[in-house]
């Protein structure tokens, strides 16, 4: 069973594009994140949110709860936003589920 | 520096043979999880605590235990562990559980069971 979504599982995309990255959840939630994990390993937390949208920088995140769905926006995508970007969401009993991931890779 | 930290970072073992995995954030954080990542299924939870001895299962804790005896320490035991444990683990922490509490993770322990 995956209780988590996401998609492209890959996604290459030139320097300067605008990136869009989903992710669908079947679950009840408390919480939904959006995380980055580097090539060297490391992750990072990006957004958490329960409605609407937030935005760091060049990257936007939404949620529409009725729909279950959420998605990772970058402009004006860059060489170094390269990484794998991972949703995850929080259950009311305060356990995590995660989507398998999207590789991206920003060619300059 | 407000850090988790995983030790080791690369263990290589046999089957059978107990092993612990260290996990100590020194941020005051309530919460702690441990989680493991493998190919193709992604990071998967397998025990989470809320804090000072409470500890819960979670998606995958079978072959695993932990202990949560002080805030900042929650070591990942391996009783006996196997190939299918073979994996790279994370521990990662945030102040509690919460929509608003940011997840910070360590660096990540590659575990390989022969």
């Amino acid at each position: 069973k995956n209780e988590v979504e996401q998609s492209p599982q890959n996604l290459t995309a030139q320097e300067g594009e605008f990136i869009t990255i989903n992710c669908s959840y079947s679950v009840g939630i408390s919480a939904l994140h959006w995380l980055q994990q580097h090539p060297g390993g490391g992750i990072v937390s990006l957004f958490m949110l329960s409605s609407g949208k937030k935005k760091h920088g060049r990257l936007i995140a939404t949620i529409n709860i009725q729909e279950k769905h959420s998605s990772l926006h970058i402009t004006a995508s860059h060489p170094r936003d390269s990484a794998v970007y991972i949703c995850a969401v929080l259950n009311p009993g305060n356990q995590f589920y995660f989507g398998t991931g999207t590789s991206l890779t920003v060619i300059p | 520096e407000a850090q988790v930290t995983q030790n080791p970072r690369y263990l290589i073992t046999v089957t059978g043979k107990k092993l612990t995995v260290t996990c100590s954030q020194n941020m005051n954080h309530e919460y702690m999880s441990w989680y493991r990542q493998d190919p193709g299924l992604g990071l998967r939870q397998i025990y989470y605590s809320m804090n000072v001895e409470v500890t819960d299962k979670g998606d995958v804790p079978e072959g695993y235990k932990v202990s949560r005896k002080e805030k900042r320490n929650f070591p990942l035991i391996l009783e006996s562990p196997s190939p299918n444990q073979t994996s790279l683990y994370f521990c990662a922490s945030s102040l509690r559980q919460g929509l608003y509490n940011e997840q910070f993770f360590g660096p990540g322990t590659r575990l390989t069971v022969l």
